[in-house]
């Protein structure tokens, strides 16, 4: 089945730009990923999935300020011009046939 | 407007079971597959197990194969989770959710003596 890797936690101040990384593991580079992001005490929402081409669609209402992209085998969510209400927990999640399977998560500090 | 809001959860001890039921409305639910997702507290997204447009695939997650059952009434708009020999790792915020694009608000099972 396959893996996704994210890195914990990451930081960024109020008007700048962070890029979260989500990595598919053991031969799956090619897989469509989707991000998710969940604000505190919140249900998670969907941002947009990222195609294995780099190509992404985003949700309905999501900001503009977010985007998407790859290179290999990394799937990247970009937020620009950070928002305080950016600040949240932002997952990977991917499938195959038979099962889904979320990154661990990126918990975004806004500065 | 796409809307899931499950119902179902509560305290319930070890062993015991519980059935979640989540109402989908805003959208035709035979058009997708759909998924429970479950949080423990203070930790992340874990999938549980997911059911095809029709009812005819099912999948589960190693942790509750041979314990829980989805199953889904299209005629109803209606999805569900029967949960049984239920144990305290069970614990969680439990997510119906549609595809990967839409998400229920949760329901919390507790399971304690």
């Amino acid at each position: 089945q396959p893996v996704v890797t994210q890195s914990s936690s990451a930081s960024a101040s109020l008007g700048s730009s962070v890029k979260l990384t989500c990595t598919l593991i053991s031969g799956h580079s090619s897989f469509t990923i989707v991000w998710h992001q969940q604000q505190p005490g919140k249900a998670p929402r969907y941002l947009m999935k990222v195609e294995g081409s780099g190509s992404y669609n985003k949700g309905s209402g999501v900001p503009d300020r977010f985007s998407g992209s790859r290179s290999g085998a990394d799937r990247y969510l970009t937020i620009s011009n950070i928002q305080s209400e950016d600040e949240a927990d932002y997952y990977c999640e991917t499938w195959d046939d038979n099962t889904r399977v979320f990154g661990g998560g990126t918990k975004l500090t806004v500065l | 407007e796409v809307q899931l809001v499950e119902s179902g959860g509560g305290l319930v001890q070890p062993g015991g079971s519980l059935r979640l039921s989540c109402a989908a409305s805003g959208f035709t639910l035979s058009d997708y597959w759909m998924h429970w997702v479950r949080q423990a507290p203070g930790k992340g997204l874990v999938w549980v197990s997911g059911i095809s447009r029709d009812g005819s695939t099912t999948n589960y997650a190693d942790s509750v194969k041979g314990r829980f059952t989805i199953s889904r009434d299209n005629t109803k708009n209606m999805l569900y989770l029967q949960m049984n020999s239920l144990r305290a790792e069970d614990t969680a915020t439990y997510f119906c959710v549609r595809a990967y694009d839409y998400w229920g608000q949760g329901i919390l099972v507790t399971v304690s003596s």
